[in-house]
């Protein structure tokens, strides 16, 4: 089955350092990734998908994901944080065969002043 | 606006109480979807259907029914609610496998 993790539960990271939020997948075949957003008590908000070909997608509020078949991570980056990124962020999978969609646990991101 | 719209917001209710999670979205999606979210295990899929009178299980299905009669509404039934479904849900909708998924504000259900 399709399935992603991140393995760290939360991300600390002062304002104004890069941010990196990791995510790995376990996919056969090519695989969509996806990146969502969840700012407090809201719903969640889509950043960026990978299809196919240009491994560095770029998406919403300057951030991007470098996809890696070889190390088979998915990480969300930007290059400099801003304290109102401070949110959960969540990596989500397709599942191959069916409709089904899988996200893994979600990271908190804390960015201090 | 284009928007997926959950009601209510929150809801506390007992054991045994059905009731009823409404989603609607004015996006003409074929893809409507719920999530439940509870803490350390991120978001899990309970339902998601494909079109109109197309639904099928997600994977965490147990407790919960959904119908799909128009293309814009997919509410989540709760026949029997118990303790264990205290969480909060998402709705959410797409044009289909492989978008991107818009979603609602939430539902924060407490079962006592």
């Amino acid at each position: 089955a399709q399935s992603v993790a991140q393995p760290e539960d939360q991300v600390n990271v002062a304002e104004g350092n890069p941010l990196t939020v990791k995510c790995t997948y376990s996919v056969s075949g090519n695989p969509y990734l996806f990146w969502y957003v969840q700012y407090p008590n809201r719903g969640l908000q889509f950043l960026l998908k990978y299809i196919t070909g240009d491994n560095l997608v770029k998406g919403s509020y300057g951030f991007e994901a470098e996809f890696n078949k070889s190390q088979t991570s998915f990480h969300l980056k930007k290059p400099s944080a801003l304290v109102s990124d401070s949110a959960l962020y969540f990596c989500a999978v397709p599942h191959r065969g069916n409709n089904r969609l899988a996200f893994g646990k979600g990271n908190q991101v804390v960015v201090i002043p | 606006e284009a928007q997926v719209t959950q009601n209510p917001r929150y809801l506390i209710t007992v054991t045994g109480k059905k009731l009823t999670v409404t989603c609607s979205q004015n996006m003409n999606h074929e893809y409507m979807s719920w999530y439940r979210q509870d803490p350390g295990l991120g978001l899990r899929q309970i339902y998601y259907s494909m079109n109109v009178e197309v639904t099928d299980k997600g994977d965490v299905p147990e407790g919960y029914k959904v119908s799909r009669k128009e293309k814009r509404n997919f509410p989540l039934i709760l026949e029997s609610p118990s303790p264990n479904q205290t969480s909060l849900y998402f709705c959410a909708s797409s044009r289909g496998r492989g978008e991107k998924l818009f979603f609602g504000s939430g539902t924060q259900l407490s079962v006592l």
